[in-house]
């Protein structure tokens, strides 16, 4: 079967640096997205990964080994409005997206 | 219209009626999906669209339909409602899947209740 795994909930330091982790395993492999959904709204596109190596995008930096099944996402200078569920989902072979189902992530002063 | 749009925003449904969740978008993308949210699990697919006049089914089809007559509009049916059907219900649009990074972008969602 396919599976995306993610932590549940993770709880950071505003100003602090956090990563959140995501492992899939998926009949084949198109590409890796993540996404930001604030409570109550829209996910929202963060990142996308289809080959190994770190992508990064301001604050926000994302990470792949294909031969691991890995990626994690990377939040510098944590801001309160950082606080919200991240998305890791992966292409597979017939280019579906197969979801994780998010880590929330709170946000400490 | 700037991207893509839901309506109802929120839903209150007796068991058993018939309920057709609208979605445009005009972004002239050819792929169109619907994915239920529930709490505790990742985004589901329901039914997709990758181009008008086709529709296919995701993971969770049963209890669902979909038509896609043109490029904007992908409206889903509940044909008879049960209480399972009460969740979170997301819109999104894309580039044709297989091109490049297809990222999806999403409608503010439907909060349907089914009593």
């Amino acid at each position: 079967g396919q599976n995306i795994d993610q932590p549940t909930e993770m709880t950071a330091t505003e100003g602090a640096i956090v990563q959140i982790n995501c492992t899939y395993q998926t009949s084949g492999f198109n590409g890796l997205f993540w996404y930001q959904q604030h409570a109550g709204e829209a996910p929202t596109f963060l990142s996308y990964n289809v080959l190994d190596g770190l992508e990064e995008k301001g604050r926000f930096s994302s990470f792949l080994s294909r031969s691991k099944g890995y990626s994690y996402l990377l939040l510098k200078e944590l801001q309160m409005k950082d606080s919200a569920s991240y998305l890791c989902a992966v292409t597979d072979s017939n280019y579906q997206l197969i979801w994780g189902a998010g880590t929330k992530l709170i946000i400490k002063p | 219209i700037a991207g893509i749009t839901q309506a109802p925003t929120s839903q209150i449904l007796a068991a058993g009626r018939r309920m057709t969740l609208r979605c445009t978008q005009d972004m002239r993308h050819n792929a169109m999906y619907w994915y239920r949210q529930d709490l505790g699990l990742g985004l589901r697919l329901i039914h997709y669209s990758n181009t008008a006049g086709t529709t296919g089914k995701g993971e969770v089809p049963d209890g669902y339909s979909v038509s896609r007559a043109n490029t904007d509009d992908f409206p889903l049916t509940l044909a008879s409602a049960v209480p399972s059907q009460t969740s979170v219900y997301f819109c999104a649009s894309s580039h044709l899947p297989g091109l490049g990074g297809n990222e999806q972008f999403f409608g503010p969602g439907t909060r349907l209740t089914v009593l």
